[in-house]
Formats: structure tokens, sequence, C-alpha cells
């Protein structure tokens, strides 16, 4: 098993350019998650997708948006890149919402906006 | 959402014994306490979570106050893997089943 994948793992961008990031998981998880880390601070959460079909907002969602596009795969868009969205994007997977569910996390990917 | 306080950072010797305290006082009942860990350059990885009781697994044990006001992570002998941030979330109705993660602590270990 792969467990989270994330694409791609570096990306630069010029201001209001576009991307999107992509993550999937394969251990068939019903929970998906974006988060953001800036330096020297904790996960944020953007997003989340608590089953296939629905989406909703997390702490800091302005500027993004996400597509559940099946059970795997749960995908980040930024319209029109800032300086401020540079960080490091986290996704992370979770069988369920339950409280005591864990969440298995990405190797990450690392935007920086010019 | 819920607080929790850790200190910034903490420093070990290898093989010994590190206990990293967390504070929860507006913990609810129904909240649960987990930790994560953060090594350099990767994602967080689960660590431990528990309720009320103590709690042991393979990586660590997890030692609940019995106010449940505060929490201790203690990993038996560490090792210079261990170094990594070390992140305390609730989680529960309260947090809407979702982490949050504050600013955990960086943990050092010395050879």
């Amino acid at each position: 098993n792969a467990g989270v994948t994330q694409t791609p793992k570096f990306q630069v961008l010029k201001t209001g350019q576009s991307m999107t990031l992509q993550c999937a998981q394969d251990m068939n998880h019903n929970s998906m998650y974006w988060y953001r880390q800036d330096p020297g601070m904790g996960l944020r959460l953007i997003y989340y997708s608590a089953s296939e079909g629905t989406t909703d907002k997390g702490e800091v969602p302005n500027g993004y948006n996400v597509s559940r596009l099946n059970k795997r795969e749960f995908s980040l868009r930024l319209e029109s890149a800032a300086p401020s969205q540079t960080s490091v994007y986290f996704c992370a997977s979770s069988p369920g919402g339950s409280a005591t569910m864990r969440q298995f996390f990405g190797p990450g990917t690392r935007l920086t906006v010019l | 959402d819920a607080k929790t306080t850790q200190p910034n950072s903490m420093e070990s010797n290898e093989e010994e014994p590190v206990h990293l305290p967390c504070n929860h006082s507006t913990i609810s009942g129904t909240d649960y306490i987990h930790w994560y860990r953060q090594l350099p350059s990767q994602g967080p990885e689960y660590v431990i979570h528990g309720l009320t009781s103590n709690v042991n697994n393979r990586m660590a044990s997890l030692a609940i106050a019995e106010d449940r006001k505060s929490s201790t992570l203690i990993l038996h002998r560490a090792t210079l893997r261990d170094a990594a941030v070390y992140y305390c979330i609730l989680r529960g109705p309260n947090t809407g089943n979702q982490f949050y993660f504050g600013t955990g602590t960086s943990l050092t270990v010395i050879p």
C-alpha cells in the first residue's frame, strides 16, 4: 500500500497563476483533509471531505477550492495564487470522522508563490 | 476550538526516558487526547490516543491525569529517530471532530 500520495512534491508559481494539488489514498478511507503548514507553525485545516460527495470548510479556506473526485482522490485548487499561499500543503485521510479515528498524512507539497 | 498548551522545546539524552507534557484545562468529557509527531520534512504521524485511562503501544505511553486537564506522552527510551515536533491535540464533538494543531514541542535528542 502506498498510503497517501501527493503530487507534485515541489511547485513554484507566479502571483496570479492557478494550479491543482493532487492527493490520493489507497486505504479505502471515507474522510480526506487538506492542511497547510507555514514555517514554524502547526498545521491548519483548509478543507475536508467527511465522505465521498461532501466537502466542508476548515479554519483557513479563503483562496482555495476542493473537489472530492471519488473515494480515493481529493484535489486542492488555487485559482489565483498569492504570496501568502506559500506554504507546505499536506493531505490526510482517515477511515471516518469520529474522534477516535487517526489520520494518515501524505509527504506534503512545498509551494512557493513569487 | 479546544486549546492545548505545550512547551516549545525539550531536550533529552539518547536512551533516556522522555516525558512530554500537555495542558488542556478546557477539555470536555467527550474529547479524546491525540498525539502526533512530525519528523523533519515529513507529514505528521500518529503516535497514540486516549480518553481517560492510560494507554500503551509500541511507540509510546500516554498518561492522563485523573481530572483530564493534562496528559503526558512518555517515550521510554529516546533514540535519535525520535527527534521531532510532538503535537498534543484534542478531538471530539466540540472540535467538530477535527484536528487543531498548535505549535507543538520540538524534541531534541542528544547523542
